[in-house]
């Protein structure tokens, strides 16, 4: 099966411009990941999905980013105005439901996002 | 709140040594999952595995191993006679069941880069 696409794989921007990134998850996968990679650290999530539905923003910069689903597909991931140190590799990962068990993420290859 | 620690940074070993990476979590559930993930160069996470809190076996797979010790809140992976291609950056991860089926974020470690040489 396809894996989870993202699109740019690379982008350099100026503060205080704004960006969008987009991703494809893997078909039939209800629930969509956004992270956010700063170099030397783990991800962290921004922002989860279910179907269309958000489950959880709780670290999402809401002043800045946002993100939306429409029709449980694709998604798109917005920064604006962008800062310095939103300077990351920004992932985009899909899972689907496994019964009772917690299903494992598939990500994609990230955008790697620079802000000069 | 969740915690992964993975205290070694960075691990060099030469081709055909064992090395283990080590990881200690930190969390008030009950019921929950600890991951492994790969990322090579390229920048994707690659899944390896996952063990649930209730099951406390350790699992080989090929020259992986995994060793899942709740008394002392760790999951620790071994690599038998590594090989380059083993080179990437290991992460460890957990998360919280929410509810049936419903898949909370993963909480990952900083990570241990692993450099296998000739």
């Amino acid at each position: 099966e396809a894996g989870v696409a993202q699109s740019p794989r690379y982008k350099i921007i100026e503060k205080r411009q704004s960006v969008a990134f987009w991703c494809n998850p893997i078909s039939g996968h209800a629930t969509l990941y956004w992270y956010q990679q700063i170099l030397g650290q783990g991800p962290k999530l921004l922002i989860q999905f279910q179907n269309n539905g958000v489950v959880d923003d709780s670290q999402l910069p809401k002043d800045r980013f946002s993100a939306e689903r429409l029709k449980g597909v694709d998604s798109t991931l917005k920064i604006q105005p962008a800062k310095l140190e939103d300077s990351a590799v920004y992932l985009c990962a899909s899972s689907r439901r496994q019964g009772r068990k917690i299903p494992e993420a598939f990500f994609g290859q990230g955008t790697r996002l620079t802000v000069v | 709140a969740q915690k992964v620690t993975q205290a070694q940074t960075e691990i060099s070993v030469v081709e055909k040594e064992d090395v283990t990476l080590d990881c200690v979590y930190e969390t008030r559930d009950t019921t929950y999952y600890l991951f492994w993930y790969k990322q090579p160069p390229s920048g994707e996470l690659v899944f390896l595995i996952r063990r649930n809190s209730f099951d406390e076996q350790n699992e080989i797979s090929g020259r992986y191993s995994w060793n899942f010790q709740k008394s002392t809140s760790s999951f620790n992976f071994t690599i038998t006679a590594s090989q380059v291609v083993d080179s990437a950056v290991y992460f460890c991860a957990l998360s919280e069941a929410l509810n049936t089926g419903t898949a909370s974020k993963l909480t990952f470690g900083t990570g241990t880069r692993l450099q296998v040489t000739l």
